[in-house]
């Protein structure tokens, strides 16, 4: 029906916790892999990158994890704030054709 | 910089009118991307391009779908005739290259009703 659409899965933390947000990629070619902050009204955010010759990567409170053998990848956000309440996108990216595809996204949802 | 820019913020059109969307990527960048924002379908590539050429379409839904990039400052996306079913949030990014962060746009809201 109209009203049915993509059950994004959600991550409910309290303010001053860490949240784990985890994607699955699909393309075993892909090299380069790019987490994303999209806040309501707005197009998504940059928040942190990792190539595909580095396991981790770490910003300002935020660490991005990759795995390749299972295709897996993490982002880590320390001390949650109610400020970091969006939809998080993971993407990933080839070298050899540019294309950058996204995954569904996860909700995050901080309780103050 | 700007930013990359697109227009309009919001476009509501009768079902059957034609729709072009704008955007102007930061200057500089070589890739362009347009994606489409559904409850349905999440964020879904529709086109990029590089260099102007267009390298992959096999994400717009139909012909109804068109989009170019005449020069390295400007790309439309074209919707003829529109229907219901297109209404979402387009967006448009670019990029200076392979395995460089993608920045967007605000998006435009079309309500095709």
């Amino acid at each position: 029906g109209e009203n049915v659409g993509l059950h994004l899965p959600t991550l409910s933390v309290q303010e001053g916790d860490n949240s784990i947000i985890n994607c699955a990629y699909s393309n075993s070619a892909s090299d380069y892999f790019i987490w994303y902050k999209q806040e309501s009204g707005k197009g998504p955010q940059f928040i942190i990158d990792i190539r595909s010759n580095m396991d981790k990567r770490q910003g300002q409170r935020v660490t991005v994890l990759l795995n390749k053998t299972v295709k897996h990848l993490s982002l880590q956000i320390a001390a949650t704030q109610p400020g970091d309440s969006a939809v998080y996108f993971c993407a990933e990216s080839s070298s050899n054709t540019g294309k950058l595809i996204f995954g569904q996204g996860t909700t995050l949802q901080v309780k103050p | 910089d700007a930013g990359v820019i697109q227009s309009p913020r919001h476009e509501v059109t009768e079902m059957g009118q034609e729709v072009t969307l704008r955007c102007k990527p930061i200057s500089g960048h070589d890739y362009l991307f347009w994606y489409r924002q559904t409850m349905m379908r999440g964020l879904e590539l529709l086109i990029y391009f590089n260099n102007n050429v267009p390298i992959d379409d096999s994400g717009m839904p139909e012909d109804r779908f068109s989009a170019k990039m005449p020069n390295a400052s400007f790309s439309t996306l074209k919707i003829q005739p529109s229907e219901p079913r297109d209404s979402a949030v387009y967006f448009c990014a670019s990029t200076s290259g392979v395995r460089t962060e993608a920045f967007f746009g605000q998006g435009t809201r079309l309500t095709v009703v």
